[in-house]
């Protein structure tokens, strides 16, 4: 079956302090690893998408890299406006394109 | 990359009754697809809007129970039929047609 797992759960960052989001992956055939953003009350926002191992995308202050096994949302040196949900998603191999299977996400809270 | 208009926006609904969110694409996508989100939980997929025929449900999700439709290619509706309190959810549109995704901001229903 294929699973999506996503860690921590939450995460609280001082401004400026630097960490890794992870999101693990058991999927037949990977497609396509998406990263979103959603703020409280709105849909997830698109960010990255990763198609195989050894890519690597940036945007601002977040860089989204990708292994066999699992893929990581960089964010450097964080701002308070950074704070969000973090979703991960993975496309299979064989499923319909743009079938998407979340993990839970990453609550992110960075303070001033 | 697409936007995506949902409405209502939210509603509070008798148990019992039906609803029908609409979801509007400012531009032709290949692929449409509705997610519900529960309180607290990542998104689950329902099923595929598939232009012109019927939707392509999860396992879980049966057309009587959410029927959808998709009569050209910017546009959905997803019918929550005869609900319960626990159809109550963040019901989400996206669309896109293979690099990214694009969600709208969602339909929170609360079902009394």
């Amino acid at each position: 079956e294929d699973q999506v797992t996503q860690s921590p759960e939450a995460l609280r960052l001082q401004e400026g302090e630097s960490s890794s989001l992870n999101c693990s992956y058991t999927v037949s055939g990977l497609r396509g690893l998406f990263w979103y953003r959603q703020d409280p009350g709105k849909g997830p926002e698109f960010l990255f998408t990763l198609y195989s191992a050894g890519e690597e995308k940036e945007k601002e202050r977040l860089k989204a890299t990708l292994t066999k096994k699992e893929s990581f949302l960089h964010i450097t040196a964080p701002k308070p406006e950074d704070s969000a949900t973090y979703l991960c998603a993975v496309q299979a191999g064989g499923s319909t394109l743009g079938r998407l299977y979340f993990g839970r996400g990453t609550q992110l809270t960075v303070w001033p | 990359s697409a936007v995506i208009s949902q409405k209502p926006s939210r509603d509070i609904c008798q148990r019992g009754t039906s609803l029908t969110i609409q979801c509007q694409v400012d531009s032709q996508v290949t692929m449409m697809f509705w997610y519900r989100q529960q309180p607290g939980q990542s998104l689950t997929l329902i099923a595929t809007a598939n232009q012109g025929s019927e939707a392509t449900y999860e396992s879980g999700f049966v057309i009587d129970k959410f029927p959808i439709s998709r009569p050209n290619l910017t546009f959905s509706t997803l019918t929550v039929s005869n609900m319960s309190p626990e159809d109550s959810s963040i019901y989400l549109c996206s669309g896109g047609t293979g690099d990214g995704y694009t969600f709208g901001s969602g339909t929170r229903l609360t079902v009394v």
